[in-house]
This record gives structure tokens, sequence and C-alpha cells, in this order.
């Protein structure tokens, strides 16, 4: 699987949108864009994933820039509870979409 | 949506015993399933593949005899902590994948804090 880079930490104020970055600059053409999240002390919760076009959610919006090189996962009106680590992940390829390598992750605080 | 159970969601332990967590696809089967151990303020590390019918695949440097894996049927995984240190204390996560590959989630469990005393 290609490897991610995201930042290490992000602040956002709540109610507002939290928008977190992912490179993912050796993606191969099967490979799909995964976000994850992880609460502290809880097992990873899935958001979202998408191959080429924008996908939405209830949760969240996946915005893949033309080239599929990087992404943008963005949390329309963040609350205090999207508070967590946020992964990244590129899934799929050789892999057949079986295990997920997670990355060091970007941890979002929201604050009031 | 498929949920994956895992238990206990927290164990403590004296050194020297074993403890096994068990990993439970309950609305789908799941002929692999995945074991993360993750440190504090540390990201998951793959720790094996479980297979059902056949022998568990271990990551490098992950020992085999003490992190014991057996997928019993197509929904349960179980990881058997053998002869248990403190060092062994982490948070022990499994996860199972969905049936359409890399275009459907993968599921994971709430984790097991295991803390070895």
């Amino acid at each position: 699987d290609a490897k991610t880079t995201q930042p290490t930490s992000m602040d956002c104020a709540e109610g507002r949108a939290a928008n977190l970055p992912c490179n993912h600059s050796t993606i191969s053409g099967n490979e799909y864009v995964y976000w994850y999240r992880q609460i502290h002390s809880q097992g990873p919760q899935y958001i979202i994933h998408g191959l080429k076009n924008n996908e939405t959610n209830e949760m969240a919006s996946l915005i893949i820039t033309e080239d599929r090189k990087s992404s943008t996962l963005i949390l329309p009106h963040a609350t205090l509870r999207d508070t967590a680590v946020y992964y990244c992940i590129v899934r799929g390829g050789n892999n057949a979409g079986n295990m997920l390598t997670f990355g060091g992750g970007t941890r979002l605080m929201v604050k009031p | 949506g498929a949920v994956v159970s895992q238990h206990p969601s927290r164990v403590i332990c004296k050194s020297g015993t074993s403890v096994k967590i068990e990993c439970r696809s309950l609305d789908f089967q799941a002929t692999t399933m995945f074991w993360y151990r993750q440190f504090p303020k540390k990201s998951l590390m793959l720790m094996a593949t479980s297979n059902e019918g056949s022998k568990a695949t271990y990551e490098q440097g992950v020992e085999k005899d003490k992190f014991l894996i057996n997928h019993a049927s197509l929904t349960l995984s179980t990881l058997t902590v053998t002869s248990a240190h403190p060092e062994d204390s982490s948070f022990y996560i499994c996860s199972a994948p969905g049936t359409g590959g890399a275009e459907t989630e993968a599921f994971f469990g709430q984790g097991t804090r295991l803390t070895v005393v």
C-alpha cells in the first residue's frame, strides 16, 4: 500500500469546519483513500472512503484531487466529540483490499 | 452495518499467566481477521493476520509462541497472550475486512486494554 503523510496535529474551533489534509503521492490507480478516526481508548471508526470522485456522507466529505496525490477530509461543523486521531489510509491494489496499514495520523483537537 | 465485537474490553492479569482475547464478526463471515497492538500515543501496529482454517501469519518481530492466534470459525478469532509480562501491557485491537475487498470498509473491535501486573 502507498504511504500517506498527515500533519501531526491540528486545532479547530467548535462549530467550524475542520479540514484535514493527506498526501498520498505514490497512490496506485486501483487504491482507495480511506479515513478512520480513533477516539481515546476505542477501536478505529470508519468515516469515509473514495477512489476518484469526491464523496459525502452523514459524517464528512472527502475531496480527492484530480491527480489523486492528495485528499482532504472535511468535517463541516466540528463538535467537541470530533476530537480524535484521524487516519488517512490508502488501501487496495496488490493488497487485495485486506489489511489497513496505519500511519501516524492527525490529532484533531476541537476547542470550545 | 457490520459489527465486530471484541471481548474483554479490559483485563488485568498477573505476570506469568495467559490471557485470551476474543474477536467476533457478528453479522458477517470473516475468513481473515487482523490483530493490532497499540502503545500509548502511538499508532496501530499490525501484529498478525488470522486465517480461518490455516495458520496465522505474523509480522516481523512478533513472537508466534507468545501471541497465539486461533481462527476457530468464520466468525471467531482469538488472541492468547501467553506467559504475560508487564511489557505486554498494551491496547489490542482486532479487525475484519468487509466482504467487498478494497471497495468496502474494514470493521474494528472496541479494543482490549491489557494490563499485566
